[in-house]
């Protein structure tokens, strides 16, 4: 069964802080990768993309991807008590993208960040 | 500026009761999903439809069907509620060309379904 797993958490650090947030997926043909915020009582919101190794920056905002490890992990600097969520990872497993769009998503991590 | 949109927003049924769960996007995306979210579970994949016309199961599809009215509506029925199905549910779309989609679902703002 393909997988995506991250720590539940809670995870708790003070304001302006560094919170790192993990994902491992199962399916190493996965081609693209995602995070949502999802605040209660809301719906998930897309903060990043991430389609190749390596890093990508928007913002307080950093996607880390290492396919061959087959893990994927959000960085947010600067943390601030607005940051306080759960977040989602979610993972296209298609081989070459072809699934229709499926996402598989992990179970979330609850952050909280204290001031 | 709507994107996807779901009604109702709350609804509480009894045990045994139907309802049709709505949904419509304003983004012209070929693929519609429908997501159940229960504490501690995560999002799972109820039915989705990968374009106009088609739709298939998903993780946990028992109890529930689904129409593609066209290419913007796809809506969700719960032909006879049970407490289980108690959840908040929510639809998603994208943009997918021949089974291929690297793009980001967009989620509606989801219904609280409560089941007695």
């Amino acid at each position: 069964q393909k997988e995506v797993e991250q720590n539940s958490g809670p995870l708790s650090v003070p304001e302006g802080a560094i919170a790192s947030l993990n994902c491992t997926y199962s399916d190493r043909g996965s081609q693209s990768f995602f995070w949502y915020r999802q605040y209660s009582g809301k719906s998930p919101e897309l903060i990043m993309s991430i389609y190749s190794n390596g890093d990508k920056e928007d913002g307080r905002f950093t996607a880390q991807l290492n396919k061959a490890s087959q893990y994927v992990s959000l960085l947010i600097r600067d943390s601030q008590p607005s940051d306080s969520a759960t977040y989602l990872c979610a993972v296209n497993m298609g081989a070459g993208g072809t699934s229709y769009g499926k996402l598989t998503f992990g179970q979330g991590t609850i952050l909280t960040v204290h001031p | 500026n709507a994107g996807v949109t779901q009604t109702p927003k709350f609804q509480v049924l009894k045990t045994g009761q139907s309802m049709t769960l709505q949904c419509a996007q304003d983004m012209n995306h070929n693929s519609m999903y429908w997501y159940r979210q229960d504490p501690g579970m995560g999002l799972r994949l109820i039915y989705y439809s990968a374009s106009e016309g088609t739709t298939d199961k998903g993780e946990v599809p028992n109890g529930y069907n689904v129409s593609r009215l066209n290419k913007r509506e796809f809506s969700l029925r719960l032909e006879s509620a049970a407490p289980s199905q108690t959840s908040v549910y929510f639809c998603a779309s994208t943009g997918t060309g021949g089974g291929f989609s690297n793009q980001p679902q967009h989620f509606g703002d989801g219904t609280r379904l409560s089941i007695l």
